[in-house]
């Protein structure tokens, strides 16, 4: 049962243009959300992140979007840039007593800017 | 200076041998985890580790086994390599088990990955 999904497996955008990437979830208990971005033979970096007491969160070019009614979230970069390309992952996170934030993440989406 | 470093960074083996994997973090991090990215490109965890302490262990087989010498190390031991063990294995740390509402704290990082390959 896969509670974080991102359908699409790609993306392709014109650098200068807004890539918006997205993510569903299923869990109503995820209470923190992080999206991740990976580069080729590298591990995943933390990009952004988001509350579930907040519907937005903005950091430079990189702003994340959480609409709780519709357990969805999106990523939107702006400008987009060649250096952007690389796989971003969207995970959730809820918080068990003991075991603290466990990360459950979503497959991916490659995304790829064009110059 | 890596903040999360895992060695070896490609494993190549056959199967039923034995091998480990190591994971240091110079973060001063409480918390270490071990993840694996299967060939449909699922992170998925398998254990984490509060100061050398277990507290998550996912339904992962028995001949995985996890070691925190201390807290700034997890090592990671396979015993009787399957094909099916074939995939990147992650090292992370966070500064604490997360809280409720201390998100911070949920924020992990990622080491640069394991590449086995069981032949």
């Amino acid at each position: 049962d896969q509670q974080v999904k991102q359908n699409s497996p790609s993306l392709s955008v014109q650098e200068g243009r807004i890539s918006i990437l997205n993510c569903d979830y299923t869990n109503s208990m995820f209470d923190y959300f992080l999206w991740y971005k990976k580069y080729p033979a590298e591990g995943p970096t933390f990009l952004i992140s988001i509350s579930s007491i907040k519907d937005k969160n903005e950091d430079g070019r990189f702003t994340v979007f959480l609409n709780k009614s519709a357990k969805h979230l999106s990523l939107h970069i702006v400008p987009s840039q060649p250096g952007d390309s690389a796989v971003y992952f969207c995970a959730a996170s809820r918080y068990i007593y003991n075991q603290g934030g466990k990360l459950i993440f979503g497959q991916g989406t490659e995304l790829s800017v064009k110059p | 200076d890596t903040a999360v470093s895992q060695t070896p960074k490609y494993l190549v083996t056959q199967m039923g041998n034995d091998k480990s994997i190591k994971c240091e973090q110079n973060l001063g991090h409480d918390t270490m985890y071990w993840y694996k990215q299967d060939s449909k490109k699922f992170l998925k965890i398998m254990f984490s580790y509060n100061n050398k302490e277990l507290i998550i262990n996912e339904t992962v087989p028995n001949r995985f086994s996890p070691k925190s010498p201390d807290k700034a190390h997890l090592n990671l031991h396979i015993n009787s390599l399957e094909l099916g063990d074939s995939a990147v294995y992650f090292c992370a740390s966070s500064q604490d088990r997360a809280t409720g509402g201390q998100g911070d704290k949920n924020i992990q990082y990622f080491g640069a990955g394991t590449r086995l390959s069981v032949l």
